[in-house]
């Protein structure tokens, strides 16, 4: 069946930090992809996503870019802030209206 | 911007009680979702509404009911709660399937 494998955490990095999370999937046909952020004590807020195969989603300085031949999604950004502490989720829609999560990565960014 | 509103934040009930959470969204949006989320388990889903009246069982429906008798509120119910639905429970909706959900802001349960 469909699935989101995603690097387990935590993660903790210092600021202005390269950062990657990885991601890959399972998933019969062309699924949408996308990455979630839940920032401490809130719901999960859409960071980013990509529709089709080699698409780049990005937002507030992270990206992704959709790779077919590897089946992966990986989240990467090039200088990481405090503010980006949050849990990460890899998720793929699989069906109609239907949205696979991977079990998130905590992030943690010293000063 | 999208409002999705959830009942209350954090809940504490008896084993065997039945519970009532709930979800209103303000964007006339069609579909709507309910999650729970558990440390090291994602987010798993529980029951999924396309329209009034109507609900689909998601991947862990057992224990749980859901109501939708108006577009813009869609309930979830524990019959009978059980320590191990102590959890975090998200409400989302969306609209066209392509698109993305937004979620509320979550609903910590605490089954003692």
């Amino acid at each position: 069946g469909n699935s989101v494998t995603q690097m387990e955490g935590p993660v903790t990095l210092s600021e202005e930090a390269f950062l990657t999370i990885n991601c890959t999937y399972t998933a019969t046909g062309y699924p949408s992809l996308f990455w979630y952020v839940q920032y401490p004590g809130e719901g999960l807020q859409l960071l980013l996503k990509a529709t089709k195969a080699d698409d780049k989603g990005s937002n507030k300085g992270f990206e992704a870019t959709y790779r077919k031949e590897t089946t992966s999604f990986h989240l990467e950004k090039g200088s990481v802030q405090v503010s980006d502490s949050a849990v990460y989720f890899c998720a793929l829609r699989s069906s109609a209206s239907k949205i696979i999560f991977g079990s998130g990565t905590r992030l943690s960014i010293r000063p | 911007d999208v409002k999705v509103t959830q009942s209350s934040r954090y809940l504490v009930k008896r084993t065997g009680e039945k519970v009532f959470l709930e979800c209103v969204q303000d964007m006339d949006h069609e579909n709507m979702f309910w999650y729970r989320q558990d440390p090291g388990l994602g987010l798993r889903l529980i029951y999924f509404s396309y329209d009034v009246k109507m609900k689909e069982k998601g991947d862990i429906p057992e224990g749980y009911s859901v109501s939708r008798e108006k577009k813009e509120r869609f309930s979830l119910i524990l019959e009978s709660a059980s320590t191990n639905q102590t959890s975090m429970y998200l409400c989302a909706t969306g609209t066209s399937p392509n698109n993305e959900q937004f979620f509320g802001p979550g609903t910590r349960l605490t089954v003692l």
